[in-house]
């Protein structure tokens, strides 16, 4: 089955740049979607299909994908954006629903 | 929009029942497909299976021996039945709704709080 792999941790400091980074095989060729779990609460979309934003999501949050590796940027990074970040794909076979092993995001 | 139901504690060996209600959409809608995902405590996402409006499934091959998703669209819920449980089956159960843009290219808009349920004796 196909996998996608996630970094565990990523930590950035306020102001900054966070790049949380989701692997796969040709995952270029893929359409990509984003999730954001706080602690306690419901995952929510925050990026699909690679690069689009759900309506209420900031601007600060952008996909991008290409190659092996598709990429969550979340720029000018605040406190309230620590969360565990999770990347999923679509996948056409018997198992079609993927999700990356997610990575805690840590705002120093 | 979406609200879990079902016991918080689940005996050994015996049957997990859930039940997801829909509220502010319909699940005879054919842009969606209904899922339950499960969360382990410390740990991922794990998407157990999904079905269509039409009733169509989809099982993660790692559970589909002893999963059941079944939609009753007159009362705008579905339902998730395991057996067997273990403990290994204690985790947070999420429903969600899966939007089907096209294909190869669906992602969970819409999800419950989540309930957890705990496999003890």
């Amino acid at each position: 089955s196909y996998v996608l792999t996630q970094p565990p941790s990523v930590s950035v400091a306020p102001g900054k740049t966070a790049r949380i980074t989701c692997g796969g095989n040709n995952i270029g060729s893929k359409s990509v979607h984003w999730y954001q779990q706080k602690p306690g609460q419901a995952p929510v979309l925050v990026i699909y299909y690679n690069e689009d934003r759900p309506s209420g999501i900031p601007e600060r949050f952008s996909g991008s994908n290409s190659g092996n590796t598709a990429t969550l940027t979340i720029s000018r990074v605040e406190g309230g954006d620590e969360a565990d970040y999770y990347c999923q794909v679509w996948e056409s076979s018997s198992d079609p629903v993927v999700f990356g092993g997610g990575t805690k995001l840590t705002v120093l | 929009q979406l609200q879990e139901s079902g016991p918080g504690l689940v005996k050994p060996s015996e049957t997990l029942s859930l039940t997801c209600a829909v509220y502010g959409g319909s699940t005879s809608s054919i842009s969606y497909s209904w899922a339950w995902i499960r969360q382990p405590p410390g740990k991922g996402l794990e998407c157990i299976g999904t079905i269509s409006y039409r009733g169509s499934t989809y099982y993660n091959p790692s559970l589909k021996s002893r999963v059941t998703i079944s939609v009753d669209t007159s009362q705008n819920q579905f339902s998730l039945k395991l057996s067997s449980v273990t403990a290994a089956d204690t985790a947070v159960y999420f429903c969600a709704r899966l939007f089907l843009a096209a294909v190869d290219m669906s992602w969970f808009d819409s999800w419950g709080q989540g309930t957890l349920v705990t496999v003890s004796s």
